[in-house]
């Protein structure tokens, strides 16, 4: 079974552009959360969807947002992109909206350099 | 001006050696806790995971411990490999007894020595 895909997996923008990243989870899986992760440090949350409902949201202006389709998959949309938004971008699956085992199946990442 | 990112502590270990990775987690609420794996240019990687109502939870090579007084947890990797060689990350759950989002930790650097 194909794992969480990503994509793109890189991209460079500039200041001030707008970008989308897209994301499939696991088949099955009906949870989807987008991590942000700057070098050197650990991946911080940004949003979790569940049944294409908004669960969570993490401390990020409103420049972020993100929405998930009927088949599970989601989009990440940023905004008016900053420099300090350079970040690899992660999407994770689970199969409920909070489980018990509470495990999450992360992706590869999307890598986005902003210039 | 340029930001520099932040250095993650290291640990280096002989092959064969045991690592111990150490975290220091924020919330005494927290009730779910799990490591992750990451390897240079992927996404982390579950390793085991442990609850509040207990103290030790051993899996495959690896052994996690929880000191809920002292908000600390440890990885104890057995007999370390070359494969072994990542950023170790803690993370917590929140709110407690949902999981819906975790709250990572700084991460740690294994480099396991031929």
């Amino acid at each position: 079974d194909a794992g969480v895909t990503q994509s793109p997996t890189h991209l460079i923008k500039t200041r001030g552009q707008q970008v989308t990243l897209r994301c499939s989870p696991i088949s099955g899986h009906k949870s989807v959360s987008w991590y942000q992760q700057v070098l050197g440090q650990g991946p911080q949350f940004i949003f979790q969807y569940y049944e294409k409902e908004e669960r969570g949201r993490g401390n990020f202006p409103d420049r972020f947002s993100a929405r998930q389709f009927p088949n599970y998959s989601s989009e990440l949309n940023v905004n008016a992109l900053l420099l300090g938004d350079s970040a690899l971008y992660l999407c994770a699956s689970r199969r409920t909206e909070s489980a018990n085992t509470g495990e999450l199946f992360f992706g590869e990442g999307s890598r986005l350099t902003v210039l | 001006g340029e930001s520099v990112g932040l250095h993650l502590p290291t640990l280096s270990v002989q092959e064969g050696d045991n690592s111990i990775i150490n975290c220091a987690y924020s919330n005494s609420a927290s009730d779910y806790f799990i490591w992750y794996k990451q390897e240079s240019g992927k996404g982390p990687q579950f390793i085991i995971d442990i609850r509040s109502n207990m103290d030790k939870r051993q899996g495959q090579r690896v052994t996690v411990l929880l000191n809920k007084t002292v908000k600390h947890l440890s990885l104890q990797i057995a007999a370390t490999q070359p494969g072994d060689s990542a950023v170790y990350f803690c993370a917590e759950a929140f709110p407690p007894g949902s999981a819906r989002q975790l709250t990572f930790g700084s991460g740690t650097q294994l480099t396991v020595l031929p």
